[in-house]
């Protein structure tokens, strides 16, 4: 079966630095995915890996390691705005039927 | 903002009704996928559609189903409508090229449609 586990929740300052893990189990593995979703909003891609190691864009940082089915996303100098849950997502084929599988998401609290 | 959209954007129908969404992906996209969202939960894959057919579909039951037309525009229609149908429902556009890993690369979600099953 297919599952993806990440934290359901993480609080942290204005200004810091936050890393919100990924753990996932997949028949077949095609990379992983990050979405940004504000309350009431639709989700937005933030990132994607497919080989092993950081990829950055801006303040927004994503790491991959495929031996560890592990992964994260890295937000630095927090702001007030990146306040949003964020869900971490594989695509994966079962029966060769794709499927696309997200986490349940982890909601991020930004203290002032 | 995206440029898909889709509509309506609140629908409240009865247990046991029929229900029909739609989506209009963003200019240049081929595919388009559905998903469920319910409160405080991660989107759950329905199914996706590319050159007007069903190319994966998620654990839901038939009477989930639905269409891509020619202009890749789409319809998601529910039958017999459950009370744990109520939920967000999300369709994403996306571009289908080489290979199907463009499509899960890089979605565009629209708004959704928040559909209450009473």
């Amino acid at each position: 079966g297919q599952s993806l586990e990440q934290p359901s929740e993480v609080t942290a300052v204005e200004g810091a630095i936050v890393q919100i893990n990924c753990t996932y189990q997949t028949s077949g593995f095609y990379g992983l995915s990050w979405y940004q979703q504000h309350d009431g909003g639709a989700p937005t891609f933030l990132s994607y890996n497919a080989l092993d190691g950081l990829e950055e864009t801006g303040r927004f940082s994503s790491f991959l390691s495929r031996s560890d089915s592990y992964g994260y996303l890295l937000l630095q100098e927090l702001q007030m705005k990146d306040s949003a849950s964020y869900f971490c997502a594989v695509r994966d084929e079962e029966n060769r039927d794709d499927k696309i599988i997200f986490g349940k998401g982890t909601r991020l609290h930004i203290l002032p | 903002e995206t440029g898909v959209t889709q509509s309506p954007t609140h629908l409240i129908k009865t247990r046991g009704q029929q229900v029909t969404l739609r989506c209009s992906s963003q200019s240049g996209h081929n595919t388009v996928s559905w998903y469920q969202q319910a409160l405080g939960q991660g989107p759950q894959f329905i199914f996706q559609y590319y050159r007007e057919e069903e190319n994966g579909r998620g654990n839901f039951p038939p009477r989930f189903s639905g269409l891509q037309f020619p202009n890749y525009s789409s319809e998601l229609n529910v039958n017999a409508l459950e009370l744990d149908d109520s939920a967000l429902y999300l369709c994403a556009s996306s571009h289908m090229g080489q290979g199907s890993l463009s499509t899960f690369i890089n979605q565009y979600f629209g708004p959704g449609t928040r559909l209450l099953v009473l």
